[in-house]
């Protein structure tokens, strides 16, 4: 059962610290989406990729955010320096063209930033 | 600009009522994709069905059948004999294609409460 995985499940941190989340897409899968979800906003696009190229980020702070795919089994989003108000549920989802970019979803990394 | 709405923030039922969870959207696009996710208290993102919007036919899959109505601009989620395990939050969404992928718009979501 392929699914797309991502670390940590969970991170608490302080304010200014940087944070590293990891995902690893479903094998096969050419694009892959970063989401956050707050109660305020909802789900929102940060960032995707495809053939890990970046395709779109313009819904990520750029300066303090960062998306990248060192390999076709690696996505990573960085945030540095962390603040508060980045807490928040971050979501990895992969999918293929073919499908209509059908997004499977990751479990999340909840963010609490103190 | 695509918008997915989903009026309705908060459904509650009683088990074994059936429920429609309403979507409505809006784009320009004439080839484009509708899709509904379920987010269970445990908080994952399940991916429930996917429709292109050359495809009017209404789907059925177990307890859960979809109605798409291209004239309303409308994408409706039915559960027929609901169950406790159904409560979740649902969620809307349309792609659009851009820049070479397919962004998602999600709604805001229902949350649906099913109790005993």
């Amino acid at each position: 059962d392929a699914r797309v995985t991502q670390t940590p499940r969970h991170k608490v941190t302080e304010m200014g610290q940087e944070v590293t989340m990891r995902c690893q897409p479903i094998l096969g899968h050419n694009t892959v989406f970063w989401y956050r979800q707050t109660m305020m906003q909802g789900l929102e696009l940060l960032a995707y990729f495809r053939n890990r190229a970046p395709l779109d980020d313009s819904g990520m702070p750029k300066d303090r955010f960062s998306a990248e795919m060192p390999d076709a089994t690696l996505a990573t989003l960085k945030i540095q320096p962390s603040e508060p108000r980045d807490s928040a549920v971050y979501f990895c989802a992969s999918g293929l063209p073919s499908s209509g970019d059908t997004q499977y979803f990751g479990p999340g990394t909840r963010l609490t930033v103190l | 600009a695509q918008k997915v709405t989903q009026a309705q923030t908060e459904i509650s039922v009683v088990e074994k009522e059936d429920v429609t969870l309403d979507c409505v959207y809006e784009t320009r696009d004439t080839t484009y994709y509708l899709f509904w996710y379920k987010q269970p208290p445990s908080g994952e993102l399940v991916f429930l069905i996917r429709r292109n919007s050359f495809d009017e036919q209404n789907e059925i899959s177990g307890r859960y059948s979809w109605n798409f109505q291209k004239s309303t601009s409308s994408f409706n989620f039915t559960i027929t004999a609901s169950q406790v395990v159904d409560s979740a939050v649902y969620f809307c969404a349309l792609s659009e294609e851009t820049g070479g992928g397919n962004k998602l718009t999600f709604g805001t979501g229902t949350q649906l409460k099913v109790e005993l």
